[in-house]
């Protein structure tokens, strides 16, 4: 049982290259959503997903996109990347909302040059 | 304001000690996640509550709501409790998916 998992683990990118991180979680898990962590900060939501086939935006969604067009996976997409954007981004899928327990992937480590 | 305040901030126990972890929130909530993370990055769920207490193995976490405090306890602690600690809160009026998260607490457990 895979639980969450995340590809790549990491990754370095030259300012301006865009990428997509994969998210697939294998629990029939209704909620989705992306993390980053940076130093000194607590976890920040960049967007999450109530179900298939809808997104919603977080506390930090800006130079990124998202997309859920199966239950089990939850892309993130950077367009432009920008050295801002350096960081460990964390996905987590739960079976219902914030009151529910997330379960998390291992992390994507994210530099950006 | 929606913060979460996680004291200490770092915390060095000797093995088998009784360790506590404060967290404490600004306005009403209606649920309160503990969380570890492993040295490696992971990071792993350990508590849901949203009153009372719930125990599991060596780990106990409370919640007081009129007070906005939580502690999370670990009896009897062995260097493997080593990671940060993470508290995160849904507030009562937020989005279904937000949760805010305290910055953490590293505990270091020496053998």
């Amino acid at each position: 049982n895979a639980g969450v998992t995340q590809t790549p683990k990491f990754r370095v990118l030259k300012t301006g290259q865009s990428m997509t991180l994969l998210c697939a979680q294998d629990m029939n898990h209704e909620y989705m959503y992306w993390y980053r962590q940076d130093p000194g900060m607590g976890l920040r939501l960049i967007h999450y997903s109530v179900g298939e086939g809808t997104t919603a935006k977080g506390e930090v969604p800006d130079g990124y996109n998202v997309s859920r067009l199966k239950k089990q996976n939850f892309l993130l997409g950077l367009e432009s990347a920008a050295p801002s954007q350096t960081s460990v981004y964390f996905c987590a899928s739960s079976l219902g909302g914030t009151d529910q327990p997330q379960h998390f992937g291992d992390g994507t480590r994210l530099s950006i040059l | 304001k929606n913060e979460v305040e996680q004291s200490p901030q770092n915390l060095t126990a000797q093995e088998g000690e009784f360790i506590t972890i404060n967290c404490s929130y600004s306005v009403g909530i209606s649920a309160l996640h503990w969380l570890q993370q492993h040295p490696g990055g992971g990071i792993v769920s350990l508590f849901m509550l949203s009153s009372g207490k719930k125990k599991h193995g060596r780990l106990i976490a409370t919640i007081n709501i009129q007070e906005k405090h939580s502690s999370l306890h670990i009896t009897a602690s062995h260097p493997r409790d080593s990671a940060v600690y993470i508290c995160a809160v849904r507030y009562g009026g937020s989005t279904l998916g937000r949760l805010y998260f305290g910055r953490g607490t590293q505990l270091t457990v020496w053998p």
